[in-house]
């Protein structure tokens, strides 16, 4: 069975922050997408990244930033030098490549609270 | 180009009622899916449809249903509603099914059900 964990339920930074979101995932297959969502108050999911499990490189854009390490199943997601417009819910994501289409196993979600 | 776009954006209905919510695609888009948000289940998929047929469901009872058009808009359908049901519905839709494509979600509708 898949599954997706997002152990850290709340952080509360101050502006200016660097912070690390968590998600470590389970899977026996060896061919896998994982993405990041954030989920501001109004509700909508924005897409932030797709990752292969076939790449491994880490990614950054702006002041977000991920790293995968296929070693620990983990795919965390840093943000730099935070602001208050990050304050949202982050869901940490994983698809299959094979036989399940677009079907996408989400964590629990980190709720991110940066104050000013 | 326009998002992911639901109707209604809230809606509220009591026990043993039916309800019909509707997704419209971003435009190209013909796979669309279909998910269940609650604070205590959190994120949970319903059911994923392609070229007018259901490609994959979720663990839900057969309560909850699902269509496609033609013009790949999508209904889902919550038949003798439960409290439980409460929850945010959203849709999200992709070019094809599966593969590399990514998911693009709708602001989702609020369900409250009395």
């Amino acid at each position: 069975a898949q599954k997706v964990t997002q152990a850290q339920t709340e952080i509360s930074v101050v502006e200016k922050e660097d912070v690390t979101l968590d998600c470590v995932y389970e899977t026996r297959d060896t061919t896998y997408y994982l993405f990041w969502y954030k989920q501001p108050p109004s509700g909508e999911l924005v897409f932030l990244i797709r990752r292969n499990s076939f790449d491994e490189q880490n990614e950054i854009s702006g002041r977000y930033s991920w790293n995968f390490q296929k070693s620990t199943s983990s795919f965390n997601f840093t943000i730099t030098a935070s602001q208050v417009v990050d304050s949202a819910v982050y869901f940490c994501a994983l698809r299959m490549i094979y036989n399940q289409g677009g079907k996408l196993i989400f964590g629990q979600g980190t709720e991110l609270s940066v104050k000013p | 180009k326009a998002g992911v776009t639901q109707t209604p954006r809230y809606l509220i209905k009591t026990r043993g009622q039916q309800v019909t919510l509707s997704c419209s695609p971003i435009s190209g888009h013909r796979s669309v899916s279909w998910y269940q948000q609650t604070p205590g289940q959190g994120l949970q998929f319903l059911f994923e449809y392609f070229s007018e047929t259901q490609r994959n469901k979720g663990n839900f009872p057969g309560r909850f249903s699902g269509r496609q058009f033609s013009n790949s808009r999508s209904e889902m359908n919550v038949s003798t509603l439960e409290l439980g049901d409460s929850a945010l519905y959203l849709c999200a839709s992709s070019l094809r099914w599966g593969g590399e494509e990514t998911q693009y979600f709708g602001p989702g509708t609020r369900l409250l059900v009395l």
